[in-house]
């Protein structure tokens, strides 16, 4: 049982070039999410998924986008690079706890970018 | 979702418990408060949630009070592996994970 992973565990890309993230999960979670991290800040999310083939905007997505074409992954997508996207992106996923009850994430180890 | 002060940093010695306090005055009645830890640039850990009740896990306790406006995560023999950034979060249920307001949490010291 890997829980979340993510890959790759470390890019660097240059400025106008675009590469996904991927995120797989082994614990069959309804939700998943995309967050980035970034020096003086917490964490911010950028997309998320309520379950499969869906994608909803978080508080940063521009300049992201999102597919979740299989219930495991949540794959997150850059079109083209810019060095304000260097960060450090974390996925997380969480299972449905219905209108009431307690929830928890579980977070993949993190994937550090950086934009030159 | 409630927001939550935490203070910036503590220090605690080893074998020592480690009392983080956290304040969510504006928590409403169907959230629960959640603690996260983060070692080092890993992914978040959960540690524990609770809604009303003191709550006791192989990872620490926690204590809320009871107009649930504030509680604390005890780590009862912090140890230098506990040095991290605790989270303390409150939420109600899955669909809200994406309201989450993740400060930035108290950096607490373990000294051998």
């Amino acid at each position: 049982n890997a829980g979340v992973t993510q890959t790759p565990k470390f890019r660097v890309l240059k400025t106008g070039q675009s590469m996904t993230l991927l995120c797989a999960q082994d614990m069959n979670h309804e939700y998943m999410y995309w967050y980035r991290q970034d020096p003086g800040m917490g964490l911010r999310l950028i997309h998320y998924s309520v379950g499969e083939g869906t994608t909803a905007k978080g508080e940063v997505p521009d300049g992201y986008n999102v597919s979740r074409l299989k219930k495991q992954n949540f794959l997150l997508g850059l079109e083209s690079a810019a060095p304000s996207q260097t960060s450090v992106y974390f996925c997380a996923s969480s299972y449905e706890a219905g209108t009431s009850g307690a929830n928890v994430l579980t977070f993949g180890a993190g994937s550090r970018l950086t934009v030159l | 979702d409630a927001k939550t002060t935490q203070p910036t940093s503590m220090d605690c010695a080893e074998g020592r418990a480690a009392n983080l306090p956290c304040n969510h005055s504006t928590i409403s009645g169907n959230e629960y408060v959640y603690w996260y830890r983060q070692i080092h640039s890993q992914g978040p850990q959960y540690i524990i949630h609770g809604l009303k009740n003191n709550e006791t896990n192989e990872m620490a306790s926690l204590i809320i009070t009871e107009d649930r406006k504030s509680s604390t995560l005890i780590l009862p023999h912090a140890t230098l592996r506990d040095t991290a950034v605790y989270y303390c979060i409150v939420s109600a249920t899955a669909g809200n994970n994406r309201k989450l307001i993740w400060g930035l949490g108290t950096s607490l010291a373990v000294n051998p």
